[in-house]
C-alpha cells in the first residue's frame, strides 16, 4: 500500500498568517491527491482534489500543488475558522490511505 | 445534494459482529464506489473498504478477514459487517462516496461505535 506521511504534525500560526503543510508519498500517487479539513466533532470535508482542484464552495486561500510523491497544501491567509486538523489522502491505488495529520492550531 | 446516514448500535460486546447501515439520499446509489471510513478518538483515518453500485467490494487488507460490505440498490443503502471484534474496533465510522478522480466527496456525519462488555 501507499503510506501517506504529514509533516509537521503541528503548526502553530497566527490569523493572517500563510500556512504550508507538506505531504508525501511512499509511492507514485500521480496527482490523485486530495486533502480534507477536520474541525471537532465533524467529518472531514474535501478541499482539494486531483492535487490543485478547489473542491465547490472551498476559498481561493486554499491551493494545493505537487506531484508524483511530494504534495503541498498552502493556506494564504489563516482566517480564525481554519483552525483544524488537515488530512491528506491518495487514491491513485486501493487502498486509499490517509496521512496522519496535521493540526493547524493558534 | 447527497446526503448519507450511517446507522447501527452503538455499543457491541467483543467477539460479536459490528453491522451499520448507511443510507443515501439525494442522489443515486449508481456509478459510485461506496465507502467505509473510520477514526478510533483523537486519532486519525483509516479507510475499511468499499462495495461498488454493483455488488464487487475491495477490502483494506489489515481487515479483509473479518470485513463484509453489501449494497442494496433498491433502498439506496449499503451496509459494513465486522466480525469478532475487539477494543481496538472502537471508532466512530463514517460512510462515504468516493467518485473516480476525485476521491472522497461526501461523508456521513458519523457514528461511533464502542466496544464493551
Amino acid at each position: 500500500e501507499i503510506v501517506m506521511t504529514q509533516s509537521p504534525a503541528t503548526l502553530s500560526v497566527s490569523p493572517g498568517d500563510r500556512a504550508t503543510l507538506s505531504c508525501s508519498a511512499s509511492q507514485s500517487a500521480s496527482i490523485n491527491l486530495a486533502w480534507y479539513q477536520q474541525k471537532p466533532g465533524q467529518a472531514p470535508r474535501l478541499l482539494i482534489y486531483a492535487t490543485s482542484t478547489r473542491a465547490p464552495g472551498i476559498p481561493a486561500r486554499f491551493s494545493g500543488s505537487g506531484s508524483v510523491t511530494e504534495f503541498t497544501l498552502t493556506i494564504s491567509s489563516l482566517q480564525s475558522e481554519d483552525f483544524a486538523i488537515y488530512y491528506c489522502q491518495q487514491y491513485n491505488d486501493w487502498p486509499l490511505t490517509f496521512g496522519g495529520g496535521t493540526k493547524v492550531e493558534i | 445534494q447527497v446526503q448519507l446516514r450511517e446507522s447501527g448500535p452503538g455499543l457491541v460486546k467483543p467477539s460479536e459482529t459490528l453491522s451499520l447501515t448507511c443510507t443515501v439520499a439525494g442522489g443515486s446509489i449508481t456509478g459510485y464506489y461506496w465507502s467505509w471510513i473510520r477514526q478510533p478518538p483523537g486519532k486519525g483515518l483509516e479507510w475499511i473498504g468499499y462495495v461498488y453500485y454493483s455488488g464487487s467490494t475491495n477490502y483494506n487488507p489489515s481487515l479483509t478477514s473479518r470485513v463484509t460490505m453489501s449494497v442494496d440498490t433498491s433502498k439506496n443503502q449499503f451496509s459494513l459487517n465486522l466480525n469478532s471484534v475487539t477494543a481496538a474496533d472502537a471508532a466512530v465510522y463514517y460512510c462515504a462516496r468516493v467518485t473516480r478522480g476525485l476521491g472522497i466527496d461526501y461523508w456521513g456525519q458519523g457514528t461511533l461505535v464502542t466496544v464493551s462488555s
